[in-house]
């Protein structure tokens, strides 16, 4: 079945560190590849997605590109603000459940410290 | 955005009780809603899938009779804690479909059964 493999956290970095958490997927076919995001007290809330090959999700100064290659689709970003600690997940939208149905990773808790 | 809302938050019961989860959609139609259960430090589980006019589909591993959902309208799927223990104590979330493959996230209910 699908499979998402992110990196453990807790990740612990200086305010304009660079970013970097890992994810790797297995699936059957061409899914579509999300990264959400959770603030403290809050819901999921989807960061950004990428839906074939060599696309690259952006949003609020992170970045995912969809490599098939390697089946990967790490987050990355440039200068982390404390406002960026949250809990991170990596997911995936597989052919089952209409496309709709979502697998996520075990989630990588990000603290940024000024 | 597309906003999704859950009811109640925060709920405390005995065990032995029932207690009921409201997941609405608040601004689209949702044929098809989605309940997972997010244990501390872990990813999400998909529970089930709640599905209007038609019975839910549980994971496996999911009792069916112990998590009861009913999708009461295009804006409205429950989810019913019967007979709560100890070890049903977690953090529920729903979710709902929207556009472009993208899940909408409720804010999640903490259960804790005493």
């Amino acid at each position: 079945g699908d499979s998402v493999t992110q990196m453990e956290g807790p990740v612990t970095l200086s305010e304009e560190a660079f970013l970097t958490i890992n994810c790797t997927y297995t699936a059957t076919g061409y899914p579509s590849l999300f990264w959400y995001v959770q603030y403290p007290g809050e819901g999921l809330q989807l960061l950004l997605k990428a839906t074939k090959a060599d696309d690259k999700g952006s949003n609020k100064g992170f970045e995912a590109t969809y490599r098939k290659e390697t089946t990967s689709f790490h987050l990355e970003k440039g200068s982390v603000q404390v406002s960026d600690s949250a809990v991170y997940f990596c997911a995936l939208s597989g052919l089952t459940g209409g496309g709709n149905k979502l697998t996520f990773g075990t989630g990588t808790q990000l603290k940024v410290e000024l | 955005g597309a906003v999704v809302s859950q009811h109640p938050s925060r709920v405390i019961c005995k065990s032995g009780t029932s207690v009921k989860i409201e997941c609405r959609s608040l601004d689209f139609q949702a044929t098809t809603m989605f309940w997972y259960r997010q244990f501390p430090k872990q990813s999400l589980m998909l529970m089930a899938t709640s599905n209007e006019g038609s019975k839910a589909t549980y994971e496996q591993g999911v009792e069916k009779d112990k998590f009861l959902i009913n999708h009461a309208s295009l804006t409205l799927s429950t989810l019913t804690v019967t007979s709560a223990h100890p070890e049903d104590s977690s953090f529920y979330i729903c979710s709902a479909p929207g556009r472009s493959n993208t899940q909408y996230f409720g804010p999640g209910t903490r259960l804790t059964v005493l």
